[in-house]
């Protein structure tokens, strides 16, 4: 059965600092996506990572992908307060999987 | 272009009584998933459908929940009775083929939240 961990699951940081969060997952998959949710608002997509050592960038948000370890980091550069949210991976088995989530909040 | 349309927004209703959301996929869109989301979790899959087809429900409670999709484009999920535990955000999403080689996400509607008291 596919189980996705993230860490951390809170996380309070100030402006201007980079830090990781975390995503691995227990059985072997190849599709793993990030999304974005503001309190009260549904999911947005983030990125679609489809292979082994993808990347992708999009502004300050940087997510990979290992296959072969089993994990995933979306990567914070330079935070800023509009970053703000829970980030949720997930990750595609035999049915899409979510972590729990990892409540961002950047201190301005 | 339209994205995923879900109603009500809110919805509440007492305990035992019966409720029913209804959801609307981008146009073209086969598969179509619902999930539940508790506060301060991720999403929760109850069921995925391909065109008109319940291809994974095993995370329905069918005593109680029922869903629908008739010729394969809106859907609906139906709570009968509702329990208090039954209180969550229902999401819908929809995506282009789950087995696409270009694995395409599922899009998600604005979710329907579900209080029972």
């Amino acid at each position: 059965e596919l189980k996705v961990e993230q860490n951390p699951l809170f996380l309070s940081m100030q402006e201007g600092k980079n830090y990781t969060i975390y995503c691995n997952y227990s059985t072997t998959s190849d599709r793993l996506y990030w999304y974005r949710q503001d309190p009260g608002k549904s999911l947005e997509s983030l990125f679609v990572l489809l292979s082994n050592g993808a990347v992708k960038q999009e502004g300050r948000l940087m997510a990979s992908l290992d296959t072969k370890a089993r994990l995933s980091t979306l990567h914070i550069t330079a935070a800023v307060h509009d970053l703000s949210a829970t980030y949720f991976c997930a990750v595609v088995g035999d049915k899409i999987i979510f972590g729990k989530g990892t409540r961002l909040h950047i201190l301005p | 272009e339209a994205g995923v349309v879900q109603s009500p927004r809110y919805k509440i209703i007492e305990k035992k009584q019966p409720v029913a959301f209804w959801c609307n996929p981008i146009s073209g869109h086969n598969t179509l998933y619902w999930y539940r989301q508790n506060l301060g979790q991720g999403p929760e899959l109850l069921i995925r459908y391909e065109n008109e087809e319940a291809v994974d429900d095993s995370q329905l409670p069918k005593d109680r929940f029922s869903a629908e999709r008739l010729k394969g484009v809106d859907s609906t999920l139906k709570i009968q009775p509702a329990e208090l535990g039954d209180s969550a955000v229902y999401l819908c999403a929809s995506s282009p083929r789950q087995g696409s080689i270009w694995g395409t996400e599922a899009f998600f509607g604005q979710g329907t939240r579900l209080t029972v008291v």
